[in-house]
């Protein structure tokens, strides 16, 4: 079937730089794609979301950007900080049901001081 | 509001056993999920609902049922315990799709449920 996957399962930065999360999807019919992160011993919380029809979208220290062509989803944290660290996931729905996605695996990022 | 609340944190069962992982929103959501997330991957969807009285499956539905009752209870049924299934459980609820607003499609996670089966 049809699933999300992101391209590197860990990602190392320094406190202060910026980090950048890449995914690759394959379904071209999915509405709107999110992105998840994860801390140790918890569920999942929201960071940030895009439509289909988007190409870009920011947030406070975070930039979603989606490249329809290649099927490709990033997210960009600027300054990135140690309580940045966690596990980050994407996940692609389509608008008629919000209960019902599908999760890549993963990326595990670890800031250092 | 609690948000999505989940019982128990952990349990062990034995092989063959049967037990109900519970979990209640108290948001009025109308979508209602559980997934299921092994070591070192991402959530795979076992059921959802879109609304009381409606479930469907999803990827891996094999050895779970569920029934949605009411709007705030979505509990996770499973009939037989076996070692595959030894994972951590997450419900999780959502809004229905339409809304206007942004972060309207996010889901709304439990802690989880730490399932060991021997």
């Amino acid at each position: 079937g049809e699933s999300v996957g992101l391209h590197l399962p860990t990602l190392s930065v320094q406190e202060g730089d910026n980090s950048i999360i890449n995914c690759a999807y394959s379904n071209s019919a999915s509405d709107y794609f999110i992105w998840y992160k994860q801390e140790s011993g918890k569920g999942p919380q929201f960071i940030i979301d895009i439509r289909s029809n988007m190409d870009k979208r920011q947030g406070q220290r975070v930039t979603v950007l989606l490249n329809k062509t290649v099927k490709h989803l990033s997210l960009q944290i600027a300054a990135t900080q140690p309580g940045d660290s966690a596990v980050y996931f994407c996940a692609e729905n389509m608008r008629t049901n919000a209960g019902k996605s599908t999760f890549g695996d993963g990326t595990t990022l670890t800031v250092k001081p | 509001n609690a948000g999505v609340t989940q019982t128990p944190k952990f349990q062990v069962l034995k092989t063959g056993q049967s037990m109900t992982l519970q979990c209640a929103q108290d948001m009025n959501h109308e979508y209602m999920s559980w997934y299921r997330q092994d070591p070192g991957m991402g959530l795979r969807l076992i059921h959802y609902s879109v609304g009381a009285g409606i479930t469907d499956q999803g990827e891996v539905p094999n050895g779970y049922n569920v029934s949605r009752s009411t709007t705030e209870d979505f509990p996770l049924r499973l009939l037989s315990a076996a070692p595959s299934q030894t994972s951590v459980y997450f419900c999780a609820s959502s809004y229905s799709s339409g809304l206007s607003g942004g972060g309207q499609y996010e889901q709304f996670f439990g802690p989880g449920t730490r399932l060991t089966v021997l």
